[in-house]
C-alpha cells in the first residue's frame, strides 16, 4: 500500500515563527503537492514538485515555500505564520493511473495548523 | 487545469438510501476521478472513468460520465452511516496535477 505521511497531525504555532511541515510518501513517486484546505474553499493547490530539486506554484503559493532535497520527501515552509495560515495542510503524492491516462493521486492524513 | 464543481454542496439521508451527488466541468478531459474525505483525514481515490465510457461501477458505487453535457454523478447505493463523508471530483486532462472543488457534505442518518 501506497504510504504518505506527514510530520503532525496538530500544530501549534505563534504569530511570526517559522514552520515546516514535512510529507514523506514510500512509493518513488515522482510527483508532490500541497494543498491547504479551508471550510467551503476545498483544497487549494499550494505548490507541486514533479522531481527532486524541481518546483511549481500552485494557486496560491504566496507566504509558502518548499524544499525537495529528496525523492521520498516534500517540504512546506512558512517563513513567517500568519493567523491567516490557520488551516488543514494536505499533502499528497501521485503515480499514473493502470492505464496510463492520468494521474492517481495518494493523500497522507493533514496537518491542522493553528496559528495564534 | 481543470476544475469540477460539485453539487449539492451538502446532502442528508437516511441509511439505505441512494445518494447521488452531480460534478461539472468545462474543459475537454481525459477522464474523471472521484475521491472521498473522512472528516479530517486524507482524500482516498475512490474511482476513475475515462472520457470514453458512459458508465462504471465499483461496488456500491457507480459513476456517469456524460462528455456532451460536461457533466458526471457518482451515486452511492444503499448507503451506510459510514459513507459519512465529503466527496470530490476531479476532471482530468491526464496532466499530473488536479484541481479539486469544494467537494458534497454527505451525512448517511442511521
Amino acid at each position: 500500500d501506497v504510504k504518505v505521511t506527514q510530520s503532525s497531525r496538530y500544530l501549534v504555532k505563534r504569530t511570526g515563527e517559522k514552520v515546516f511541515l514535512e510529507c514523506v510518501q514510500d512509493m518513488d513517486h515522482e510527483n508532490m503537492f500541497w494543498y491547504r484546505q479551508d471550510p467551503g474553499l476545498g483544497l487549494r493547490l499550494i505548490y507541486f514538485s514533479y522531481d527532486v530539486k524541481m518546483k511549481e506554484k500552485g494557486d496560491i503559493p504566496e507566504g509558502y515555500s518548499v524544499s525537495r532535497e529528496k525523492k521520498e520527501r516534500f517540504s512546506l515552509i512558512l517563513e513567517s505564520a500568519s493567523t491567516n495560515q490557520t488551516s488543514m495542510y494536505l499533502c499528497a503524492s501521485s503515480s499514473l493511473t493502470r492505464d496510463f491516462s492520468s494521474y492517481e493521486q495518494y493523500f497522507g492524513p493533514g496537518t491542522r495548523l493553528t496559528v495564534t | 487545469s481543470q476544475q469540477g464543481e460539485e453539487d449539492p454542496q451538502a446532502l442528508s439521508i437516511q441509511e439505505g438510501e441512494n445518494a447521488t451527488m452531480n460534478c461539472s466541468y468545462k474543459t475537454s478531459i481525459n477522464n474523471l476521478q472521484w475521491y472521498r474525505q473522512n472528516s479530517g483525514r486524507g482524500l482516498v481515490h475512490l474511482i476513475l472513468i475515462r472520457s470514453n465510457e458512459r458508465e462504471k461501477h465499483s461496488g456500491r458505487l457507480r459513476v456517469t460520465l456524460d462528455t456532451s453535457k460536461k457533466s458526471s454523478s457518482l451515486l452511492i447505493t444503499a448507503s451506510r452511516a459510514a459513507d459519512t463523508a465529503s466527496y470530490f471530483c476531479a476532471p482530468s486532462g491526464g496532466y499530473n496535477k488536479l484541481i479539486f472543488g469544494a467537494g458534497t457534505r454527505l451525512a448517511v442518518h442511521p
